[in-house]
């Protein structure tokens, strides 16, 4: 069955210190891979997506296919940093083409 | 902002009335999709629908309609059929170039009294 995992529901970090929101994969081909964010009071929105290989607000995303994993990263987090994260596979083979959510990472930056 | 929009923001109901959310989209996507935001649990696929005047099931369709009429609106009907409606009610579209990209809706919170 194709699942993703978001192991952490609440990461709380410092401002200035790195960040990494994990999100893990399980899927019989090769999806696509999104991250989503919602801040406070705003709609969900794309972050970044792997195949544009950007980076977003300095956050990066690196697909493991050998871990099948796409963990987002930034090395010096921001107070305006937090918000709710939503990894997102979006298979590619054998499906009617729906994004898959994980249960999200509330990231929290203190000052 | 702007794009897709849903209506009302808030809306309250008594327990036993249908009710139905508004979702409207101006990006010409032939792709739009409801889902059930709740704490902890993530997004869940409610319905979508890929083309005019077809739609299909997702993960958690029981107590629940939609119809899509016009490819600009995806109505989402909630019945006295679901047992637990209390939730956050979010709406997007996929399409274009960018095809795999979901775009959202601000949302409806509905609360049943």
């Amino acid at each position: 069955a194709q699942r993703v995992t978001q192991p952490e529901k609440l990461l709380s970090v410092f401002k200035g210190a790195p960040v990494e929101l994990k999100c893990n994969y399980s899927y019989s081909g090769s999806p696509e891979l999104f991250w989503y964010v919602q801040y406070s009071r705003q709609r969900l929105q794309l972050l970044l997506r792997h195949i544009s290989r950007e980076s977003i607000k300095g956050f990066t995303a690196d697909l493991n296919k050998g871990e099948t994993s796409f963990h987002l990263k930034k090395p010096f987090a921001q107070e305006e940093d937090s918000a709710m994260y939503y990894c997102a596979p979006y298979p590619l083979e054998g499906s009617q083409g729906n994004l898959i959510f994980g249960k999200g990472t509330k990231l929290s930056v203190k000052p | 902002d702007g794009g897709i929009t849903q209506s009302p923001k808030y809306l309250f109901r008594k327990e036993g009335q249908n009710v139905t959310l508004s979702c409207e989209q101006n990006l010409n996507h032939d792709a739009m999709y409801w889902y059930r935001q709740d704490p902890g649990q993530g997004l869940r696929l409610i319905y979508y629908s890929q083309i005019v005047n077809d739609f299909q099931k997702g993960d958690i369709a029981e107590g629940y309609s939609v119809s899509r009429e016009k490819k600009e609106s995806f109505p989402l009907t909630v019945t006295s059929a679901q047992k637990n409606p209390t939730a956050f009610y979010l709406c997007a579209s996929s399409g274009g170039t960018r095809s795999n990209e979901q775009f959202f809706g601000p949302g409806t919170r509905l609360t049943v009294l």
